[in-house]
Formats: C-alpha cells, sequence, structure tokens
C-alpha cells in the first residue's frame, strides 16, 4: 500500500517546454487535489476532482491543465512553461466529499519540485 | 471562497515551552479545521483535526480549540521539544464546497534545546 505517489520528484523545464506531473494513489479514494507551495503563500489549490470523470479549477489555475484518467489516477499538465510556475507540486486524496460524514484526511504524495529557466 | 488567514509566520519557543498558532476563517459555514505538520523536505502530513460541532479537541501534547462566534481556531503545542520544530499549516473546509481545503500561509515553530 503505497498511498499517494506522484512523479517525477524533480525536475528542471526551459521556459515554454510541457511536462506532465503523474499522480496514483491506491487507497480507493475519490476525491484528488493538486496544490502548489511556494514560500509564505501556503498551499495553494490549482485544480481538484471530486470523483473519476469530474475535475473543476480551484484558486490558482491558469497555465494548468489536469486529466482524471481514472479513479486511481490524476494528472497535471504545464502545457508551456513559465518561470512563475517554479514551485513545489503536492498531490493529495481523500475517501469521500470533504464535510460528508467519515473522514476527511487529506494524504499528501511527496511533491515534485519544479524548476523553470 | 473561504479566506484562511494564520500567525504567526515564525514561532521561536525553548524547549518544555509551550506554542500557540492562530488562524481565522472568513466564511461561517466552515465546519471542518485540520491542522498540518510538514517537516523540512517531507510532505504535509495531519496532526489533529477540529469540526465545528466541537469547541476543543486534545491529543497527548497537542489540543486545537475553535471558537465559532470569533471564526478563529487555535492549535496548542505543550511540553514543546525539538522534534515539533516543523512548519504548521491549518485549514478549513465545508460540505458541498467542491472539496476545497483553504490553508492558512504556514508557522514556522522552532523548538530551541
Amino acid at each position: 500500500n503505497a498511498g499517494v505517489t506522484q512523479t517525477p520528484k524533480f525536475q528542471v523545464l526551459k521556459t515554454g517546454q510541457s511536462m506532465t506531473l503523474q499522480c496514483a494513489q491506491d487507497m480507493n479514494h475519490n476525491s484528488m487535489y493538486w496544490y502548489r507551495q511556494d514560500p509564505g503563500m501556503g498551499l495553494r489549490l490549482i485544480y481538484y476532482s471530486a470523483s473519476e470523470g469530474t475535475t473543476d479549477k480551484g484558486e490558482v489555475p491558469n497555465g494548468y491543465n489536469v486529466s482524471r484518467l481514472n479513479k486511481r489516477e490524476f494528472s497535471l499538465r504545464l502545457e508551456s512553461a513559465a518561470p512563475s510556475q517554479t514551485s513545489v507540486y503536492f498531490c493529495a486524496s481523500i475517501p469521500r466529499l470533504a464535510g460528508v460524514g467519515g473522514a476527511n484526511v487529506l494524504t499528501f504524495g511527496a511533491g515534485s519540485r519544479l524548476t523553470v529557466l | 471562497g473561504e479566506n484562511v488567514e494564520q500567525h504567526p509566520s515564525t514561532l521561536s519557543v525553548q524547549e518544555g515551552d509551550s506554542a500557540v498558532i492562530k488562524c481565522t476563517y472568513s466564511d461561517s459555514a466552515s465546519n471542518y479545521f485540520p491542522w498540518y505538520k510538514q517537516e523540512l523536505g517531507k510532505r504535509p502530513q495531519l496532526i489533529i483535526d477540529i469540526r465545528s460541532n466541537v469547541g476543543e479537541k486534545k491529543d497527548q501534547r497537542i489540543a486545537v480549540t475553535l471558537n465559532k462566534t470569533a471564526k478563529h481556531f487555535s492549535l496548542h503545542i505543550t511540553e514543546t521539544q525539538p522534534e515539533d520544530s516543523a512548519v504548521y499549516f491549518c485549514a478549513a473546509t465545508r460540505k458541498n464546497t467542491g472539496n476545497q481545503f483553504y490553508f492558512g500561509t504556514g508557522t514556522s515553530l522552532t523548538v530551541i534545546p
């Protein structure tokens, strides 16, 4: 039981290049999220997927796209990377809808450190 | 949407002293408030949480209090130890927000041996 697995752990891109961050969870969780973490700014939600087949924008979606490939996998794509997208990216998941009974515990992946030159 | 503010941004305490971190939120409908601890270079991990129908919750040296009227909640760590040094994040969410957790900007806690 690996939990939430993100790849790659580190990536350096040049401005304008594209890349996809991969995320997979093996906990049968319904909802998945992508956050970015920048110094002094906490964790900001980029996109989320409440359930398989649905995706929605979070606080900072510009410059990103996502795909919920199946229940396990949720990928984040940067089509044309910019220096402002230099950050640490975290994927996370929860079992069911936040606030609806039961566990709301966000389980995070180990993070992906992206540098855009 | 919800706005969560967290203070202080940095906090240094002597080992054995208590540490208090405070958060305020704007959406009166928020009903779930978790606290996450992030050690350097690692992922955030839940340490304690509280729901809006409870005013206080304690787990060994860690406690969280919630004041719904004032819309603020606090993390209390007693008898601090060097291993408590980390960044702490508060968050808020509620039913039917589409699963959005709103995080504070974090508090870097240093426990001085």
